[in-house]
């Protein structure tokens, strides 16, 4: 069971926009903007998309951008295109000391 | 370009130590402000950090994981290195080394540069 919960899968169309969420507690999410998300394609290393919550690392479009409402992180993609087609996961720091990551999202572009 | 290489045995008997060697090239782990860390992934499943080091050699630890990892840097070499003692087949898994921070923070969880990842099955 993941320290973060994130929906197992979700879909769109291309052009459309779709979200992702990751749930976690006051003693990770909610209590520290250190949240980001990777993309990860089949046999592929995982690539970082999103970081402190919001930013978004020199390179990745600005189709991705992430936000934060209390215990709940999401990432945004905005006119989805075949090539998102990839496993989702967040991460954040806790207040244990530790990294944890949500147990990852497929998305299907349609 | 930042690049990071793992390298090790692909096959550990059970009750052994899994021990794995990130090599970087086109840069150096003595870059002030950045960790350097151990993630994996089981087969089919989800991520887990395993643990992070800093060129000083700081450790940090997955409390889950702490009392069976050591992770250790050479400067001299470019290289860190992950041992996971006592393994099982649940340590079965894709192992990644990647970098992260940049701001002497090491639980800024942002990791930029990953290696290709090297399975490793535990099986006698």
């Amino acid at each position: 069971q993941s320290a973060l919960t994130q929906p197992a899968s979700v879909s769109g169309s291309p052009g459309q926009s779709t979200s992702i969420s990751c749930t976690g507690t006051s003693s990770d999410v909610g209590s520290y903007n250190y949240v980001s998300w990777y993309q990860q394609h089949p046999g592929k290393a995982p690539k970082l998309m999103i970081y402190d919550v919001t930013k978004r690392p020199s390179g990745v479009s600005n189709r991705f951008s992430g936000s934060k409402s209390g215990n709940t992180a999401s990432l945004t993609i905005s006119g989805l295109q075949t090539e998102d087609e990839a496993d989702y996961y967040c991460s954040s720091y806790t207040s244990s000391s530790t990294l944890v990551f949500g147990g990852g999202t497929k998305l299907t572009v349609l | 370009q930042l690049q990071l290489q793992e390298s090790g045995p692909g096959l550990v008997k059970p009750s052994e130590t899994l021990s794995l060697t990130c090599s970087v090239s086109g840069g150096s782990v003595s870059t002030s402000g950045y960790f350097w860390g151990w993630i994996r992934q089981p087969p089919g499943k989800g991520l887990e950090w395993i643990g992070s080091i800093y060129n000083s050699g700081s450790t940090y630890y997955n409390p889950s994981l702490k009392s069976r990892v050591t992770i250790s840097i050479d400067t001299s070499k470019n290289q860190f290195s992950l041992k996971l003692s006592s393994v099982t087949a649940a340590d079965t898994a894709v192992y990644y080394c990647a970098r992260h921070g940049g701001s002497y923070n090491w639980n800024q969880n942002n990791f930029d540069y990953w290696g290709q990842g090297t399975l490793v099955t535990v099986s006698s």
